[in-house]
Order: C-alpha cells, then sequence, then structure tokens
C-alpha cells in the first residue's frame, strides 16, 4: 500500500531530450508537491498544486510544466533536458489545512542527463 | 523569510550511544511546525518527528526525541542507543503554511551525515 508513488525511479537521458516523471498519492490529500535534491543534498520545493491549481512556483525555469490532471496526480514534465536538471526528483502529498503534522514523500526520481 | 541551520554537515557516534544533531530556525510566524527526516543511502525521505509550536511538551517517537527551545529557536534531534542501521543523512525542516494558497510547504535545512560506528 505505498502512500506517494512515483514513476519511473530511475532516469538517464540525454541533453535536449523531453522527459516526464509521474506521481499518485491514495491518500486523499488535497495538495503536492515536486522537490528538488541537488548533487549536495539540498532539498528546495519547486511546485505545489491544491486540488489540480497550480499555486507554488518558485523560480522554476519555464522549462519544467507540471501538469494535474486529478487531485491524486501531479506529473513534472522537463522540456529540453540540461546537465544542470540532473538531480532527485521528490514529489510529496499533504492536506492543505494548518497544522499539518506531516509530509509525505514518494520514493524519489533520480534523473541523469548525460 | 523563514530559514532552517544545520551546522553539523557530518556527525560520528558509537553503536548504542546518544546522538544529538543540530538545528536552529528563524521565523517571524507564532504558530509553525518542525519535521525531522531521515535519508538512508537508498535515497528516500523518511519522517522521523514533528514538534508544533505550540505543543507543551518535547515530541518523542521510540528512540527519536527532539529537544524544543522555543526562545532559543532550536529544534534538536536526539537518538538514543544508536544503531548501525541510524547511519544517514538527517533532515530538519520547517513547515510554511499558507491559508490564502492552501499549502504547507517544507523548506529544509542543509542536513547532517550521520555515521555509527560499531
Amino acid at each position: 500500500d505505498t502512500a506517494v508513488s512515483q514513476t519511473p525511479k530511475y532516469l538517464v537521458t540525454q541533453m535536449g531530450n523531453d522527459k516526464s516523471i509521474k506521481c499518485e498519492q491514495n491518500l486523499g490529500h488535497d495538495t503536492m508537491y515536486w522537490y528538488k535534491q541537488d548533487s549536495k543534498k539540498f532539498l528546495k520545493i519547486m511546485f505545489s498544486y491544491n486540488n489540480k491549481e497550480l499555486i507554488i512556483n518558485e523560480t522554476v525555469p519555464n522549462r519544467f510544466s507540471p501538469k494535474s490532471p486529478d487531485k491524486a496526480h501531479l506529473n513534472l514534465h522537463i522540456n529540453s533536458l540540461e546537465l544542470g536538471d540532473s538531480a532527485v526528483y521528490f514529489c510529496a502529498s499533504s492536506q492543505a489545512s494548518e497544522g499539518i503534522r506531516e509530509q509525505y514523500f514518494g520514493p524519489g526520481t533520480r534523473l541523469t542527463v548525460t | 523569510a523563514q530559514k532552517i541551520t544545520q551546522t553539523q554537515p557530518g556527525m560520528f557516534v558509537q553503536e548504542k550511544e546518544a546522538v544529538t544533531l543540530d538545528c536552529t530556525y528563524d521565523t517571524s510566524d507564532q504558530s509553525y511546525g518542525l519535521f525531522w527526516y531521515k535519508q538512508p543511502s537508498s535515497g528516500e525521505m523518511i519522517f522521523l518527528i514533528y514538534q508544533g509550536s505550540y505543543d507543551e511538551q518535547n515530541a518523542t517517537e521510540g528512540r527519536y526525541s527532539l529537544n524544543f527551545q522555543k526562545a532559543r529557536k532550536s529544534a534538536n534531534l536526539v537518538i538514543s542507543a544508536s544503531q548501525l542501521g541510524d547511519s544517514a543523512m538527517y533532515f530538519c525542516a520547517m513547515r510554511e503554511f499558507s491559508f490564502s494558497g492552501g499549502y504547507n510547504k517544507l523548506i529544509f535545512g542543509a542536513g547532517t551525515r550521520l555515521a555509527v560506528h560499531p
């Protein structure tokens, strides 16, 4: 019973390609997030959707486009991949209310751009 | 702006001993939450413990406890009776909540790599 799942777990691709990462949560949460963990392990939020509506967009290049077909799914599409996009991308979900005591993370997708 | 600082890039501890991982935070909000996550070498983010700013008692979860000192703005993680499986990266995070936006975004510290020695 995976709470937050991501596919694929590993993604190796060449510069200039377009790729997508998919995320699904079965927790009934209203809000989903994408975080990026760089090579120095630093984690930073990229996007958040609340019930299919984009609510956080943290100065991310417009080559990155999140899409939420419904509140249980949040996908990340990346155009014209660059070497600097190599990172681990985590999907997460939580309730939208104040006072949440946990944010659930997916297993991560390790993207390597060559 | 909210900020989380973890000043220990690496720590080591002998098996069965206790270890404290430091975390300080900066916020002007009265209501906030602090989280600790563990990231083993396999890469997943494992939630360990949570402390709310209005919680009167320090949070505990098994061998994990959070030493919350509000006036000093610190939320240190204490791991008792360390085990080899505790070797991992540990991240402190603060929740930033927006009523209007309906989100709880986490702001992370840089992490501390803990090595448990036999």
